[in-house]
């Protein structure tokens, strides 16, 4: 069976700081792992995705993930973060049909100026 | 270019009333999804549809009904809307398989009295 943990519910940073959103996985096939952010009032956008390639995956604004099957670990990060980076943020995990997809409860990330 | 479109965004119900929202993409994908989308839990597929002409259930399909209309169109219907069913809704569809990502529309605000 298929589980998504995101650590924490809320992360508060400074503006030009590290941005650091964990999430830990479990499954049972060679997962599929996303990133999504969903700013306030809007659709759930992707961020990034892992499919077995590169275990460093590169995203846009900035963002980037490593996989790493020895923690189970997915943990999305950004060297500095923007005023426009506060949104909620998922992690998700699918199995290799696709349609077995499990979202993580989000982590709301803030940004203070 | 539109993506995914949903009627309506705001919707307030009766205890006991139905009502569909609509779904639409103009991306010729496979694969089409509903969502609801509850404080502190994330997303829970409701239903999909893998291919025109199918359908299943998703993790919480209780109460809900859908239809995939043709390959762009697909419908989530409440017969007898429930306060638990207030939450937001959102739709989705992809290329399907595994490595699929999601694109999601706006989301529907349904509030059930």
């Amino acid at each position: 069976a298929q589980s998504v943990t995101q650590l924490d519910s809320h992360v508060s940073v400074s503006e030009g700081t590290p941005v650091l959103l964990r999430c830990n996985y479990s499954s049972s096939y060679s997962p599929s792992l996303f990133w999504y952010v969903q700013h306030p009032n809007k659709g759930l956008q992707l961020l990034l995705k892992y499919t077995s390639a590169a275990t460093l995956v590169k995203g846009i604004n900035g963002f980037e993930a490593e996989f790493k099957k020895s923690e189970t670990s997915f943990h999305l990060t950004k060297p500095s973060a923007h005023m426009s980076d506060a949104a909620e943020y998922f992690c998700v995990v699918s199995d290799t049909g696709g349609f077995k997809t499990i979202f993580g409860a989000g982590t709301r990330l803030f940004v203070k100026a | 270019n539109a993506g995914v479109t949903q009627t309506p965004k705001f919707q307030v119900l009766k205890t006991g009333q139905s009502m569909t929202l609509q779904c639409a993409q103009d991306m010729n994908h496979n694969s089409m999804y509903w969502y609801r989308q509850d404080p502190g839990m994330g997303l829970r597929l409701i239903y999909y549809s893998a291919s025109e002409g199918t359908t299943d259930k998703g993790e919480v399909p209780n109460g809900y009904n859908v239809s995939r209309l043709n390959k762009r169109e697909f419908s989530l219907r409440l017969e007898s809307a429930a306060p638990s069913q207030t939450s937001v809704y959102f739709c989705a569809s992809s290329t399907g398989g595994d490595t699929g990502e999601l694109f999601f529309g706006e989301g529907s605000r349904l509030t059930v009295l």
